[in-house]
């Protein structure tokens, strides 16, 4: 079966500082994709960034990094001096190749910058 | 406005009343996702279709619920006799193919009294 699993219900931060979002996936499938989306107060899902299984390079955009491994089936997520804007709940998400496209997300981590 | 966009926001509805959502996704998407998502919780899948074909459904969508996208473009999802249980954010998402990126709308918040 497939699941994605984001250990950390909750996460406090002072601005400016670094925080990681840990996500664990399971699948026996080859050829996947991962996701992480942020959701704001009001509601809407916005999609960060997309990877393919075959790609485990790492990922930078601005303030924001990624880190995929294979080996230990992680896919985490850094945002880098962190602002209070970046509050929000998290999530991460697993879509398999022959499943339609459709997302299993994990629990999401909510994230709490302070001022 | 060029993304996927939902309607009404927000529905309060009185247990055992029928209740439609709409969907319109980003226009060139021919695929298209509906979700649910309890507080406190990750979206979980409920259907979704390729042009008008619906191509799968979760075990979460019971027999009162219904979904359709009759000319490949908007979708509706239907519940019908709403129970408490059915109190949730719905989401809709939109792709090009299954293995594109996938955008969301704003959501449906359904609050059954």
């Amino acid at each position: 079966a497939q699941k994605v699993t984001q250990a950390q219900t909750e996460i406090s931060v002072v601005e400016k500082e670094d925080v990681t979002l840990d996500c664990v996936y399971e699948t026996r499938d080859t050829t996947y994709y991962l996701f992480w989306y942020k959701q704001p107060p009001s509601g809407e899902l916005v999609f960060l960034i997309r990877r393919n299984s075959f790609d485990e390079q790492n990922e930078i955009s601005g303030r924001y990094s990624w880190n995929f491994q294979k080996s230990t089936s992680s896919f985490n997520f850094t945002i880098t001096a962190s602002q209070v804007v970046d509050s929000a709940v998290y999530f991460c998400a697993l879509s398999l190749y022959n499943q339609g496209g459709k997302l299993i997300f994990g629990q999401g981590t909510e994230l709490s910058v302070k001022p | 406005d060029t993304g996927v966009s939902q309607d009404p926001r927000h529905k309060i509805t009185k247990r055992g009343q029928n209740v439609t959502f709409r969907c319109d996704p980003i226009s060139e998407h021919n695929r298209l996702y509906w979700y649910r998502q309890t507080l406190g919780q990750g979206p979980e899948f409920l259907t979704y279709f390729q042009n008008e074909a619906q191509l799968e459904k979760s075990r979460l969508l019971s027999d009162r619920f219904s979904a359709e996208r009759p000319k490949g473009s908007f979708s509706t999802l239907e519940i019908q006799r709403t129970e408490q249980g059915d109190s949730a954010m719905y989401l809709c998402a939109s792709s090009l193919g299954g293995t594109g990126d996938f955008f969301f709308g704003s959501g449906t918040r359904l609050t059954v009294v």
